[in-house]
């Protein structure tokens, strides 16, 4: 089936630590987005790629990195400069196109950090 | 001022309630108005998405979007105690990026 496959699904950091974590896609989809969020706050977006090797910074991007070297993946960083990264993290992805289209998203992965 | 402003709830209803929800936003730019439904610890998934003004049924679902007063809502009709979940508006417009409601607590009492 296709979809969006997030690992791993919870995750404990301690503080200084950076973290990885996992975003596959096989709907063949051009551009994929990280999202945080946070209760009472909505999504907010960190990066986003429109296509291979290229990215751009959403609203929330420091503290964060991504790499997009294969169409099909887009890892998210999270750093030991992220203030706050205790949150439920969401990967998306959609067709590149006119229209909004629809925006896929994973099952996302929570990162606690103790 | 947030480009979408949702009001988060809670929101009790009995089952078998007509359910309205209802996001509104700033940017007359918005051309794309969605609305997702997200489980809890899930991914949302997208419920109704309609292109300018106008209603969009699907059945027991209702979007409307008015653009002269920036507002949009969903509506459910019957509502099942499998209709509680949080409920996000997205909206976009070419080129940009989604802009995402707070997003609306739902529980369905049986």
């Amino acid at each position: 089936d296709g979809g969006i496959t997030q690992s791993p699904k919870y995750l404990f950091r301690k503080e200084g630590q950076n973290v990885t974590l996992s975003c596959e896609q096989n709907l063949n989809h051009d551009a994929m987005y990280w999202y945080r969020q946070d209760p009472g706050q909505g999504l907010r977006l960190i990066y986003y790629s429109q296509i291979v090797n290229d990215f751009q910074k959403g609203d929330i991007a420091e503290g964060y990195s991504v790499s997009r070297e294969k169409k099909e993946s887009f890892p998210l960083t999270v750093t030991s400069a992220q203030k706050n990264p205790t949150a439920f993290y969401l990967c998306a992805s959609r067709q590149q196109g006119g229209s909004a289209g629809e925006l896929f998203f994973g099952e996302g992965s929570r990162l606690t950090v103790l | 001022q947030k480009e979408v402003e949702q009001d988060p709830g809670p929101l009790s209803v009995p089952e078998g309630a007509i359910v309205s929800l209802n996001c509104t936003y700033s940017n007359s730019a918005f051309q794309y108005f969605m609305w997702y439904r997200q489980y809890s610890r899930k991914g949302p998934e997208l419920l109704m998405y309609t292109y300018s003004s106008g209603n969009k049924e699907d059945g027991r679902f209702t979007a409307q979007v008015d653009k002269s007063s920036k507002y949009i809502s969903l509506f459910i009709r019957d509502s099942q105690p499998s209709d509680s979940a949080t409920y996000l508006c997205a909206l976009y417009w070419t080129g940009n990026q989604f802009y995402f409601g707070t997003g609306t607590s739902l529980t369905v009492i049986p």
